[in-house]
């Protein structure tokens, strides 16, 4: 069974510091593996996700996250945060072998600070 | 992306009563999926629903709680039968797109805030 873990519940950052957001899975094989935000109120919107290929991925909103399987992380990054980015943050990951549904992590809620 | 809408946006319910929840996609779509987002909490995946099939759902999860229609390729309804306030959550639907790349993607519609008193 595929598992998400989101080590930091809340993280507050400076508005125009850098945000690393930390995901760690367990799958057996290579998953899918995606970041949502959802601002309050709000639904989920796909920031970016890794299918195959380049472990660097670009995402909307300045978001990337780097896929690294030697630790089995999918940690998100902006290299400066803006007021907008509050928000909670969701890893998922997925698999074809699982029918492609996704499992998300407990999520980050992530407090910017002027 | 897909533009999906879900009906109604939030509703306040009486314990013991049942509220059927509406998503409708812009596209035709293979899979459709529910989740349940507990007050503070993850999302949680109830059930998976196809075109012309059963939905299938997850442990902790039952057809008679929880059923799910598929009538057709943009539109499916989940139904909270017997609520109590252990229901107050938010319920969102999804899509998922499989073309090339973007196999295994999921787009989310805005979510139901449900509260059972």
């Amino acid at each position: 069974a595929q598992s998400v873990t989101q080590p930091d519940i809340h993280i507050t950052v400076s508005e125009g510091a850098s945000l690393e957001l930390r995901c760690n899975y367990s799958y057996g094989a290579t998953p899918y593996l995606f970041w949502y935000v959802q601002s309050p109120g709000q639904g989920l919107q796909l920031l970016l996700k890794y299918f195959s290929g380049d472990t660097l991925v670009q995402g909307i909103k300045g978001f990337e996250a780097e896929f690294k399987r030697s630790q089995s992380s999918f940690n998100l990054r902006k290299p400066s945060v803006h007021w907008s980015d509050a928000a909670e943050y969701f890893c998922a990951v997925g698999a074809e072998a699982a029918g492609n549904k996704l499992t998300f992590g407990g999520g980050t809620r992530v407090l910017v600070k002027p | 992306s897909a533009v999906i809408s879900q009906k109604p946006s939030r509703d306040i319910c009486q314990r013991g009563t049942s509220l059927t929840i509406q998503c409708q996609v812009d596209s035709q779509v293979t899979m459709m999926f529910w989740y349940r987002q507990q007050p503070g909490q993850s999302l949680t995946l109830i059930a998976t629903a196809n075109q012309g099939s059963e939905a299938t759902y997850e442990s902790g999860f039952v057809i008679d709680k929880f059923p799910i229609s598929r009538p057709n390729l943009t539109f499916s309804t989940l139904t909270v039968s017997n609520m109590s306030p252990e229901d107050s959550s938010i319920y969102l639907c999804s899509v998922e797109y499989r073309h090339k790349d973007r196999v295994g993607e999921q787009y989310f519609g805005p979510g139901t805030r449900l509260t059972v008193t």
